[in-house]
Order: structure tokens, then C-alpha cells, then sequence
């Protein structure tokens, strides 16, 4: 499948194939930490959450790691599809926050 | 359950001009949150507002404001209006008040465009 070591702004993917995309969050407080998935003209739409308590969180085909140590998150998204064609944002919530910060998100191109 | 639903989906406006967007939360949903989106800024946050009060403000000028009403519904304003306040506005809500316990949920945005 297709990863991205660095933080990337597009990406690049055969269907069918495994995407990884990364993302480097910057707070050590951050005890929350959320994927968006961002369609032309929409909002982003949530995809998966993770606490900082946890290593690894599975959903439908997705999959996000966190590593508090390097503050590097993950997502993980299996087999590939055309619907997966997105900007993808991580995003990190600082203890007792009220407010999001979102990484410069990453373009996903799915090629048939 | 119906969305977050924003309204109007598409505005223009002049310099000088002022503007008010408006936000349904989704039921039951008492945490409404606004954020600006612009290609060279990205997502950057604008306020949170919980059972009427503001909570958290993000970096922006006095010219934007927001506020929340009883029945969790919000509107933010913009007053004399710059070119650079053009953007798409997204409204999100959330179903607690704890912010680490449940993901914001996005509308789909005001388009603003500002001449």
C-alpha cells in the first residue's frame, strides 16, 4: 500500500491498496485526537476518534495509531475505494480545551 | 437524526458590508462551535459557545462575534467586512459539554465571498 513517512499535502493511491496517512500533532497536553474526511463542497465529516490513553483504534476498514512519545498520529485505511477520494485533516483537542486544531490536511486521490 | 444545517449556504457581500450566519445544532446537541476555512489558513477556530456562554475564543479581530440562544441555536456576525474574510464558515456542534468525551459534528458551511 501507499504511506507517507512525513506529513504530506497529497497522496496518491491505486484502488484496492492500503493508504496510510500522517500527521504530526504539536501539543503535548492534546488528549484528544479526531480524523476528518473533507468532500468538495462539504463539511468535514467525522471518521475516527482516539484518547490519548489508547494506542490504536479500529473502525469500518479505518485504523488510527498514536504515538504520544514521537506526537505522531496515524490513519490507516483498508482496501482503498474511488469514495475514498478526500482531503483528510487530523485534528487534536488540548486538555480541557474547547477548541480543535487542525493539521493542513491531505488530499487523497484514489486512481482506478 | 438531521445534521448541523447552516444557512444561507452561499453569501456575497461588499467591503464595509456586515453579515450574520446562522447554525442549527443537531438535537440534543448543547456545544456549538465555528471555525474559518481558507486555503492559505486551513481549519482555524472562532469560538465555542455551551448553554449560552462563550467558552473559548480563537485569534481573531473584534469584528467577529457570535452568540448562542436558548434552544442551542447560534449565529456569529461580521461587521465591516474585509476581502480577506472571505472563506467558508463551518458550524459544528458536539453532544457534551466535556470536550474530550465526543467528536465535533460539521455542517456544510456558508460560503462567503466578499467584493
Amino acid at each position: 500500500g501507499e504511506s507517507v513517512g512525513l506529513h504530506l499535502p497529497t497522496l496518491s493511491v491505486q484502488e484496492g491498496d492500503n493508504s496510510i496517512i500522517n500527521c504530526a500533532y504539536s501539543n503535548s497536553a492534546s488528549d484528544y485526537f479526531i480524523w476528518y474526511k473533507q468532500e468538495s463542497g462539504k463539511g468535514p465529516q467525522f471518521i475516527i476518534d482516539i484518547r490519548s490513553n489508547m494506542d490504536k483504534r479500529q473502525g469500518q476498514r479505518v485504523t488510527v495509531l498514536l504515538n504520544k512519545t514521537v506526537k505522531h498520529l496515524s490513519l490507516q485505511i483498508a482496501a482503498t475505494q474511488p469514495g475514498d477520494s478526500a482531503v483528510y485533516f487530523c485534528a487534536e483537542n488540548i486538555r480541557e480545551g474547547y477548541k480543535l486544531s487542525f493539521g493542513a490536511g491531505t488530499t487523497v486521490t484514489v486512481r482506478a | 437524526k438531521a445534521g448541523v444545517t447552516q444557512t444561507p449556504r452561499y453569501l456575497i457581500k461588499t467591503r464595509g458590508q456586515q453579515v450574520t450566519l446562522s447554525c442549527s445544532p443537531i438535537s440534543g446537541h448543547r456545544s456549538v462551535s465555528w471555525y474559518q476555512q481558507t486555503p492559505g489558513q486551513g481549519l482555524q477556530f472562532l469560538f465555542e459557545y455551551f448553554s449560552e456562554t462563550q467558552r473559548n475564543k480563537g485569534n481573531f479581530p473584534g469584528r467577529f462575534s457570535g452568540r448562542q440562544f436558548s434552544n442551542s441555536r447560534s449565529e456569529m456576525n461580521v461587521s465591516t467586512l474585509e476581502l480577506g474574510d472571505s472563506a467558508l464558515y463551518l458550524c459544528a456542534s458536539r453532544s457534551t459539554g466535556v470536550a474530550y468525551n465526543s467528536p465535533l459534528h460539521f455542517g456544510n458551511g456558508t460560503r462567503l465571498t466578499v467584493t
